[in-house]
C-alpha cells in the first residue's frame, strides 16, 4: 500500500529550540496536511498545503509542500512546553474514484526537563 | 463552528454486548469519515460516506456497521466485538471529500472491549 516516510521518528528537545520534521513519498500528492495529537485527544490539523513549493506559516510554525510534490517539511520555531505531542503528515491522493489520506507513522515531540 | 463532537468518550464493553458511536458536525461537511487509531500509530480509514452515500468500505468486518442518518450525523453500531477492537475511534469530517478537502477531527471514543 501507499506510505509515507515520516521523520524523525520522535525528537527530545530543549523548551526554545527549533523543531524540524519530514515526509517523503514515492507517490504525488494533491495535498499535505499537517496534524497535532495530544495523548487522548483527536489530530488537530496544524497547517495544510496545496500547491507544489508553497510555503504556509501559522504562528510559529512553518510548512512547505515539496516541488515534486513528493515530499513536505514542517519547523516549529522557539518550541515551548505546550508543543509535546505526536505529529503526524498526512497527503491525499485519488484512489479509485476517491481521495484518500495517506498518513505518516508520526514524529514524537518530547521536551526535555 | 468548526467543531466535530462525538460520543461517548469512553466505552467499556463486553464481547456480547451491542453499542453505538455517534458523530455530529456542524460546518455543512458532506463527507464524514470513520477511523481506527492504536496506541502510537496513525488512524486507520475504516468508513467513507459522501453526500450521505457509503463511498468506501476498507474491507472492515461486519461487525462494525456505519450508519449516515444525515449530512450532519455518523453513527457506528458495534456488535459481538473482540478485544483486539479496542482502541481509539475518530470521527472526521471534511467539505465534499475531495482533491483540496481538510478534515477535521473529533476528539474520538476510547473503546475498551473486555
Amino acid at each position: 500500500g501507499q506510505q509515507l516516510n515520516q521523520s524523525p521518528q520522535s525528537m527530545f528537545i530543549q523548551e526554545g529550540e527549533d523543531v524540524s520534521m519530514n515526509c517523503t513519498s514515492s507517490s504525488i500528492f494533491n495535498t499535505w496536511l499537517w496534524y497535532k495529537q495530544d495523548p487522548g485527544e483527536g489530530p488537530v490539523l496544524l497547517i495544510a498545503l496545496y500547491k507544489a513549493g508553497e510555503l504556509t506559516s501559522n504562528g510559529r510554525l512553518t510548512a512547505q509542500f515539496g516541488t515534486t510534490r513528493k515530499d513536505s517539511f514542517l519547523n516549529i520555531s522557539a518550541s515551548i512546553p505546550s508543543d509535546v505531542g505526536i505529529y503526524f503528515c498526512a497527503g491525499q491522493l485519488r484512489m479509485d474514484s476517491n481521495y484518500q489520506l495517506i498518513w505518516g507513522a508520526g514524529t514524537k515531540l518530547i521536551i526535555k526537563p | 463552528d468548526t467543531e466535530v463532537t462525538q460520543t461517548p468518550k469512553h466505552l467499556v464493553m463486553g464481547m456480547t454486548n451491542k453499542k453505538s458511536l455517534k458523530c455530529e458536525q456542524h460546518m455543512g461537511h458532506r463527507a464524514m469519515y470513520w477511523y481506527k487509531q492504536k496506541a502510537k500509530k496513525p488512524p486507520e480509514l475504516m468508513f467513507v460516506y459522501s453526500y450521505e452515500k457509503l463511498s468506501i468500505n476498507e474491507s472492515v468486518p461486519s461487525r462494525f456497521s456505519p450508519e449516515c442518518p444525515n449530512s450532519s450525523l455518523l453513527n457506528l453500531h458495534l456488535h459481538a466485538l473482540q478485544p483486539e477492537d479496542s482502541a481509539l475511534y475518530l470521527c472526521a469530517s471534511s467539505q465534499s471529500g475531495g482533491p483540496v478537502d481538510e478534515q477535521f477531527f473529533g476528539p474520538g471514543t476510547r473503546l475498551t472491549v473486555l
